[in-house]
Formats: structure tokens, sequence, C-alpha cells
């Protein structure tokens, strides 16, 4: 069984503030995601980083996949409270047509951004 | 498009008892699946489909059921509801296989006492 470990767990911080989040496994993904909730919602997709050592931006949250792509990190500069909310990364495992689609979750990381 | 719907948003069941959770997308994706999310835990696949008459277990099928008897239509059936079962349930959908984005619904919030 492929485990996601994400750390920390929760993250409270103050607005302006940067953060980073990790997402570390024993296994090697296919590529991996990251997505955000809010309460009473489903996920929704942050990014798809596919390449080892792959860096997206989008606006202030960086994502960067491990070189041997067993990790990932989400990074955000210069929090705000619209920030406020639950993390997941998410791994896709086996290339091609072996996965059917099937992610693996991290645990999550609750972050909370004060004014 | 309403995307992925799922039906009802909550409900409380009695152990034993059996329900029905619905799952609608209109998307005409192929791939479909069911994940449960327990505090602190991440999201867990349960079962999944591939396209219309074809499903499989995920990582925690036992206690569940399901059918893709239409490609619009993901339904997991629980039977002898028990309280390990009291989780937020999510259906998903995606297009294709790949790195294509999954597609979730709003949640169903089910409470076995």
């Amino acid at each position: 069984t492929q485990l996601l470990e994400q750390s920390p767990q929760f993250l409270s911080i103050q607005e302006g503030e940067n953060l980073t989040v990790y997402c570390n496994s024993s296994s090697v993904f296919s590529s991996l995601q990251w997505y955000r909730q809010e309460p009473g919602e489903g996920p929704v997709l942050l990014v798809t980083v596919v390449t080892g050592g792959e860096v997206k931006k989008l606006k202030r949250l960086t994502f960067q996949f491990g070189d041997a792509r067993k990790d990932s990190s989400l990074h955000i500069t210069a929090a705000q409270p619209g920030d406020t909310g639950l993390y997941l990364c998410a791994g896709l495992s086996g290339a091609g047509g072996t996965s059917y689609g099937k992610l693996t979750f991290g645990q999550g990381t609750i972050l909370t951004v004060h004014p | 498009n309403a995307g992925v719907t799922q039906t009802p948003k909550f409900r409380i069941l009695k152990i034993g008892q059996s329900m029905t959770l619905q799952c609608a997308q209109d998307m005409n994706h192929n791939y479909m699946y069911w994940y449960r999310q327990d505090p602190g835990m991440g999201l867990k696949l349960i079962y999944y489909s591939v396209g219309a008459g074809i499903t499989d277990k995920g990582e925690v099928p036992n206690g569940y059921n399901v059918s893709r008897s239409t490609t619009e239509d993901f339904p997991l059936r629980l039977e002898l509801a028990a309280p390990s079962q009291t989780s937020v349930y999510f259906c998903a959908s995606r297009l294709r296989q790949g790195t294509d984005t999954q597609y979730f619904g709003p949640g169903t919030r089910l409470t076995v006492l």
C-alpha cells in the first residue's frame, strides 16, 4: 500500500507570513496533485506536477515535485485569509493505463490565516 | 453543466439499516470514483468504475457495493450500516485516465448511530 505523509497537519499563521507544506512518500508516483478543500465542499484541483524536479507557480503558490518523484511541497508567499482551507496532496501511480486515475491522498494540512 | 451531484447531503442511519448514496455527472466522463473522508485521515478510495458495467474495488471496499448501469450514474450502496461507516462520502469523475482533472461532488455526510 502506498502512503503519502503530509506535514504539518495544522498550520496557524498571521496574514503576510510565508509557509510550506510537505508531502512525502517512500513510493514513486507518476504524478502528484495538490487540492484545496473548503468546509462542506469537495476538493478542488490546484495543480498537477508530472516531471521530477518540476516547479509550477500559481500566483502566490509554488509547487515542487521532488527529483525522485517521491515528494512534493507547496509554498505560499504572503499568505492571506482567503488561503484558509484544507490542502491535500494526492499521488497517481502507474504509467499509462495501469492506474485508472486512482489517487492516494495524504492526510491533509489545515491552514488558518489570521487577519 | 451541473458537474458532479450527490444526494442526500446529510443522512443519519441506525445500525443495521441500509441506504444508497446517489452520484451523477453530466460531463460524459468515463471514470468515476467513491471516496470516504474521515477527520484527519485524508480521502480513501472505496470503489471505482472505468465505464458503464465495469467496477472494481479500491482501498476500503468492505461494507459497500456499487453498480454502474449508465455513464452518468454511480450509486454507492451501504448494507447493514455500522458506526465505522460514519464519514463524509465524496463521488468524483474524470474524462479519461492519466493526469486529467478529477472533479468532486459536494459530499454526503453520513452518521451511523
